[in-house]
């Protein structure tokens, strides 16, 4: 099974600054089968990022994603009161789909 | 607008079965073009992928899980189901249904269910 392991575990800042998210795979994940969560309390997650780089439908383009083979980034341009929530990345390169343990991004 | 909601006991005794259906609205299981999964997410921890399964009845289950899982679809109802057999506490969490497949991939979850709480307990 591919671990995938996110840092920083949580991550302050201010509304209007840049977020870097990382997302490391113990193997390399096929393809760029790599996505992108996003999770507010007592909510479903949300899809934001697809095959690494592809934002979904009606995903804001402060919301972007880069990275191959084990190494992955989430980047919001500019943080916005609502972007402050749990991110998760997923993996479905190999049979069985896996997920990282999430960053929290707070207010500063 | 597909919906998906979860449904089923809440509350499991340890060594029984844990069984929920999720129930789809605004698009066809038999359709076909998408997976159907259950995920689950421990109190305040992150998400595990349990298991999907297509409307033809294949199914494919998380390696960590596969020997207690059993997940089923009726499309005549418009709702597939999970069976979790011989629960234990560790069990406890938040289950959700969610759609992957055609427009995104096959293993990209597009919508989701809200959610439902199960508590393993005696």
């Amino acid at each position: 099974e591919i671990v995938l392991t996110q840092s920083p575990g949580t991550l302050s800042l201010s509304p209007g600054e840049r977020a870097t998210l990382s997302c490391r795979a113990s193997q390399s994940v096929s393809s760029s089968y790599l996505a992108w969560y996003q999770q507010k309390p007592g909510q479903a997650p949300r899809l934001l990022i697809y095959g690494a780089s592809s934002r979904a439908t009606g995903i804001p383009d402060r919301f972007s994603g880069s990275g191959s083979g084990t190494d992955f980034t989430l980047t919001i341009s500019r943080l916005e009161p609502e972007d402050f929530a749990v991110y998760y990345c997923q993996q479905y390169g190999s049979s069985s789909i896996t997920f990282g343990q999430g960053t929290r991004l707070e207010i500063k | 607008q597909v919906q998906l909601q979860e449904s089923g006991p809440g509350l499991v005794k340890p060594s029984q079965t844990l069984s929920l259906t999720c129930t789809v609205s605004g698009g066809s299981i038999s359709s076909g073009g998408y997976y159907w999964s259950w995920i689950r997410q421990h109190p305040g921890k992150g998400l595990e992928w349990i298991g999907y399964i297509y409307y033809s009845g294949s199914t494919y289950y998380n390696p960590s899980l596969k020997s207690r899982v059993t997940i089923s679809v009726d499309t005549s109802k418009n709702q597939f189901s999970l069976k979790l057999s011989s629960v234990t506490a560790a069990d406890t969490a938040v289950y959700y249904c969610a759609r992957s497949g055609y427009s995104y991939g096959p293993g990209v979850f597009d919508y989701w269910g809200q959610g439902t709480l199960v508590t393993v307990s005696s």
